[in-house]
């Protein structure tokens, strides 16, 4: 079945650090590929997602590079704020038929910023 | 546009006893799902619905029950609670054919004792 795994976690860095967090997936068809945050308190929310291999996703300052032969998708942001701290999830969508359509989260890496 | 709502925040629950999590959303999304949380294991899905009438089972969904007799709302119950259902509960909905894009309701942190 379909998988994501993610870098354990947590991870600090200090303000206006390079951040990368790293993700790999296994998937039977070709999946669409995602990264969502979930700050303190909150439910999770879409950060960025790219759907066919080669595409790049970005947001806020955050971006993503769906690898297809390298099954990745690393979130990446060369300049973290304090205000970036959060749980980050990759997660991955395969189409099974239309109306079944499944996310299947990693397990999620939270992220510390430190002044 | 209030998005995806769930009462309540938190709950308390005695082994054996039921209840039920409420979830609502506002956008006329067909697709709305439920998933648990837990430390170190991501979100899995435990029921899901394409639409009014129309639900069906995710990855674990053993002691839940849900139903769908609106498009605004899929309430979650647990039948017969126990302390493996300790875990905060997410409601999500999407439009079909989007169900990448899922908006997320603020969660319900739900302890079994």
């Amino acid at each position: 079945g379909d998988s994501v795994t993610q870098m354990e976690g947590p991870v600090t860095l200090s303000e206006e650090a390079f951040l990368t967090i790293n993700c790999t997936y296994t998937a039977t068809g070709y999946p669409s590929l995602f990264w969502y945050v979930q700050y303190p308190g909150e439910g999770l929310q879409l950060l960025l997602k790219a759907t066919k291999a080669d595409d790049k996703g970005s947001n806020k300052g955050f971006e993503a590079t769906y690898r297809k032969e390298t099954t990745s998708f690393h979130l990446e942001k060369g300049s973290v704020q304090v205000s970036d701290s959060a749980v980050y999830f990759c997660a991955l969508s395969d189409r099974v038929s239309f109306g079944n359509e499944k996310l299947t989260f990693g397990t999620g890496t939270r992220l510390t910023i430190i002044p | 546009n209030a998005g995806v709502t769930q009462t309540p925040k938190f709950q308390v629950l005695k082994t054996g006893q039921s209840m039920t999590l409420q979830c609502a959303q506002d956008m006329n999304h067909e697709y709305m799902s439920w998933y648990r949380q837990d430390p170190g294991m991501g979100l899995r899905l435990i029921h899901y619905s394409v639409g009014a009438g129309i639900t069906d089972q995710g990855e674990v969904p053993n002691g839940y029950n849900v139903s769908r007799s609106t498009t605004e709302d899929f309430p979650l119950r647990l039948l017969s609670a126990a302390p493996s259902q300790t875990s905060v509960y997410f409601c999500a909905s999407s439009q079909l054919g989007q169900t990448y894009e899922q908006y997320f309701g603020p969660g319900t942190r739900l302890t079994v004792t």
